[in-house]
């Protein structure tokens, strides 16, 4: 299908370890999004790009995260000596236009598991 | 800040009506969404709201009352396939492309 796809689906990591998780999102859309989503609760923003420009990361939990869209298109969110409490859900969107316009498209987000 | 409040679990027949409600404080607003997420699957628009009012959409409706910091959005004409988790999210008033989401309702429908 045409919509956002996330990779992997699941990933298991060592206490410690870096991950890199990917976003594809559709095709032509200027805005994207991350989100964190604990196990029951909805959705954290994370950043947020639009084209190639980070314009707000302040929801970053720490600088042991980092995201980059370097061409506009595909996102990765990297995450740094993984700990317990990075396990959750990450959530990838994307808007056609501005943000603020536009209703946001979700992927089916990456399983983050943390031992 | 913003403070969402969202019950976290209903239960409802085939075929009744289920009323989700969503009451929020924010310094401002600038737009209400509702969002669908089936476990394990991605969060799936369903409605916005930005001026008082009821929308109706199919067997979905959302309403807004801004003076009261409230939204519902009304399922009709329940089916097994609506349980899922709801989600009220509304726009930061001065970061527009900022989302702040409810912790979610789930909805289970049965039989």
């Amino acid at each position: 299908g045409a919509g956002v796809s996330q990779s992997p689906r699941y990933k298991v990591a060592k206490r410690g370890q870096d991950v890199a998780l990917r976003c594809d999102p559709i095709s032509g859309h200027v805005s994207l999004f991350w989100y964190q989503q604990a196990l029951g609760q909805g959705p954290e923003f994370l950043t947020y790009f639009q084209n190639e420009a980070q314009l707000d990361k302040s929801g970053l939990p720490s600088d042991r995260f980092f995201a980059e869209r370097p061409e506009g298109s595909v996102s990765t969110l990297k995450i740094q000596r993984t700990q317990q409490e990075d396990s959750a859900v990450y959530l990838c969107a994307s808007s056609p236009g501005l943000a603020g316009v536009n209703e946001q498209f979700f992927g089916p987000g990456t399983r983050l598991t943390v031992l | 800040g913003q403070n969402i409040d969202q019950p976290t679990e209903m239960t409802a027949t085939e075929g009744a009506i289920v009323q989700i409600n969503c009451t929020y404080q924010t310094s401002g607003f600038n737009g209400l969404f509702w969002y669908q997420q089936h476990a394990g699957e991605a969060p799936t628009f369903l409605s916005y709201n930005v001026l008082d009012g009821l929308e109706e959409k199919g067997r979905f409706s959302s309403f807004l009352s801004r003076s009261k910091g409230y939204s519902y959005l009304l399922l009709k004409e329940l089916q097994m396939k609506d349980s899922a988790s709801y989600l009220c999210a509304v726009r930061d008033p001065s970061d527009d492309y900022k989302l702040s989401f409810g912790a979610g309702t789930t909805v289970t429908v049965r039989a």
